[in-house]
């Protein structure tokens, strides 16, 4: 099973629509969380992080259960410019090898089109 | 400071031949990671340094590849000999410890023909 699991999609929408994406990571010592963001042949940028709480970033939302090792994100008013890969990404605060470790999944493609 | 620098930025070979791809991490980074992106794996880490010591290299596919960090400003990956399915975007990254994010270069795309 891989550490971090996504649904690839892609997930096609129209502008305005709000759009949800899911994110299961099998690492149970896994303390903090994040979303990159990919656009087409270039490199991975942080979103944002994910609190256990929620959070929430203008039209993005990101929540996490740690109960059901689960993360999501969420985008309301979608724009053409959100069109790119969305990574989820869990790091290892735990002691021993995998410290410090990031462990990106495999990433979600969304369209956004007018 | 200029980011992560990664070179070449492309880069052509003949299977059998040896390649070898550069990473300068920004500056004050303790943190140091190879990463190899295909449409079909995703993102995979192949290895990744703290203070230039090697912390997890169980990423790494085989004996063809190896890694360096000399010092705290440079490090390698090599693979010798190249194999066509090596080809790929190989990202370098670096982060300081009381920072989790990462900052990425720009990516080497390797294509091994």
């Amino acid at each position: 099973r891989k550490e971090v699991e996504q649904d690839p999609g892609p997930f096609n929408v129209p502008e305005g629509a709000t759009v949800a994406f899911n994110c299961t990571y099998s690492n149970s010592a896994s303390q903090s969380f994040f979303w990159y963001r990919q656009d087409c042949r270039k490199e991975p940028k942080l979103l944002m992080s994910v609190y256990s709480s929620g959070n929430e970033d203008g039209r993005f939302t990101a929540q996490l259960n740690r109960a059901s090792q689960y993360i999501s994100l969420l985008i309301r008013d979608s724009k053409l410019s959100d069109s790119a890969t969305y990574l989820c990404v869990v790091k290892l605060n735990a002691g021993g090898t995998s410290y410090g470790k990031l462990t990106f999944g495999q990433g979600t493609i969304l369209t956004v089109h007018p | 400071d200029a980011g992560v620098i990664q070179s070449p930025r492309h880069e052509v070979t003949e299977m059998g031949q040896e390649v070898t791809l550069r990473c300068k991490p920004i500056s004050g980074h303790d943190y140091l990671f190879w990463y190899r992106q295909t449409m079909m794996r995703g993102l995979e880490l192949l290895i990744y340094f703290n203070n230039n010591v090697p912390i997890d290299d169980s990423g790494m596919p085989e004996d063809r590849f190896s890694a360096k960090m000399p010092n705290a400003s440079f490090s390698t990956l090599k693979i010798q000999p190249s194999e066509p399915r090596d080809s790929a975007v190989y990202f370098c990254a670096s982060r300081i410890d009381r920072d989790p994010e990462a900052f990425f270069g720009q990516g080497t795309r390797l294509t091994v023909v």
